[in-house]
């Protein structure tokens, strides 16, 4: 157990619909990554908050939102869902942005 | 710009001989290196990292890895292979502009009985 949290670990849901992807970091853990894994294209970051602010962005749609909370919990927003979405999405903490990451169990995410 | 490559999709190896996870890196300044491991349908597991010192890096599992800067590789090693080490293993570097993980595409170790 990394001691990440993510919830729902699965989610089905049609086409053009919102989700909300839920992440709870370890312990002390200021800084939530946010990934996507798709079958045929590895892994692929979305984006990063350290401490309630945003710290980098990657390959991350202007259709996905995400936020970090006072709590250090964070949330991933999807919305106007495609079928191209489905995939596992993957949240992970680290202590500060020089240290290892530990990863949640990842949310499975199908569009129909 | 740094990168990292995992030249190998798919490795496979009997149970029981070493086994070899390769790597490379292009970063312009020190790299921090880890290696992280997959198993079906769960989140990747840290495995290790070198950020200095010692070459050989021990990590969980009976994993090691080797740090070579002259070749810019960092190749993930174990002398005996389980079947249970079948999965899927990703080598990351750290950008250090932004510190962000940047992944290779990942290869998959299939450990034959």
């Amino acid at each position: 157990d990394s001691g990440v949290t993510q919830t729902p670990k699965h989610l089905i849901t049609a086409t053009g619909q919102r989700v909300t992807l839920r992440c709870s970091p370890r312990s002390g853990d200021l800084s939530v990554y946010w990934y996507q894994q798709s079958l045929d294209q590895g892994l692929q970051f979305l984006i990063q908050y350290y401490n309630g602010e945003e710290r980098a962005k990657g390959n991350i749609l202007e259709r996905f939102s995400a936020q970090q909370f006072p709590d250090l919990h964070s949330e991933l927003n999807l919305s106007s869902l495609e079928l191209g979405d489905s995939a596992l999405y993957f949240c992970a903490s680290s202590r500060a942005g020089n240290t290892e990451a530990f990863f949640g169990q990842g949310t499975r995410l199908t569009v129909v | 710009a740094q990168s990292v490559a995992q030249p190998e999709d798919q490795v496979n190896v009997a149970e029981g001989n070493p086994l070899t996870v390769k790597c490379t890196y292009s970063v312009s300044g020190n790299p921090y290196l880890f290696w992280y491991v997959q198993y079906p349908n769960r989140g990747l597991q840290f495995l290790l990292k070198y950020i200095t010192g010692d070459n050989l890096v021990k990590g969980s599992y009976g994993f090691e890895a080797e740090f070579n800067k002259s070749q810019t590789s960092f190749h993930l090693k174990k002398p005996s292979a389980l079947v249970s080490d079948s999965a899927l293993y990703f080598c990351a570097v750290r950008d250090d502009s932004n510190y962000q993980l940047i992944w290779g595409a990942g290869t998959k170790l299939i450990i034959k009985p």
